[in-house]
């Protein structure tokens, strides 16, 4: 069974801080892997999608990272901001059906 | 543009009693999905359709049915509620060339 892994569930950290949020999963014939954030009591927000061919893809501040051999992917946030505090979800699509991990409860504090 | 809406915002049911889950997309995306998200499960997929007459089942389909009512519409129906189907619903839809998944706001259902 396709199993998708995020640890921690929750990090704390202060403003202005570089961090990484991990992503693990277990297919390894994975299509794309996408990483969303989601406000308390909102809708998930797209951020960035790797293709199983791509290594990295960026967005502003954000990096993300993929590595289909070890069954894992990364989240960089550079200088993070209060504004960043929100939970950051993983998921990963094989035959256009996404798997999400639990997610990681981000707090940045000011 | 609204990109994906969903009807209603917050309902509760009583046990037994049925409903409808309205989502709509104003993006011509041929893919949608129903998930619903429960506290320490994730999001876990209910059904999706990949184009216009066509829904196929996901990880948790049981109690209930799904209509494709057009490329923009696709409900979702809970003919008898159930407290287990406690939850909040997202709708979401994704295009032929860009995958990425875009959701909706969420319905948030409660059963008695």
């Amino acid at each position: 069974k396709q199993e998708v892994t995020q640890i921690p569930a929750a990090l704390s950290v202060p403003e202005g801080e570089n961090l990484v949020l991990n992503c693990s999963f277990t297919d390894s014939a994975i299509y794309n892997l996408q990483w969303f954030r989601q406000d308390p009591g909102k809708g998930l927000t797209s951020l960035l999608l790797i293709q199983s061919s791509q290594r990295e893809q960026t967005s502003g501040r954000l990096n993300a990272s993929l590595d289909k051999s070890s069954g894992r992917s990364t989240l960089y946030i550079a200088a993070s901001q209060p504004g960043d505090s929100a939970t950051y979800l993983c998921a990963e699509s094989a035959t256009n059906k996404l798997i999400f991990g639990t997610g990681t409860l981000l707090a940045v504090q000011p | 543009n609204a990109g994906v809406t969903q009807t209603p915002k917050f309902q509760v049911l009583k046990t037994g009693q049925s409903m409808t889950l309205q989502c709509a997309q104003d993006m011509n995306h041929n893919s949608m999905y129903w998930y619903r998200q429960d506290p320490g499960m994730g999001l876990r997929l209910i059904y999706y359709s990949a184009s216009e007459g066509t829904t196929d089942k996901g990880e948790v389909p049981n109690g209930y049915n799904v209509s494709r009512l057009n490329k923009r519409e696709f409900s979702l129906r809970l003919e008898s509620a159930a407290p287990s189907q406690t939850s909040v619903y997202f709708c979401a839809s994704s295009g032929f060339w860009d995958e990425t998944q875009y959701f909706g706001p969420g319905t948030r259902l409660l059963v008695l």
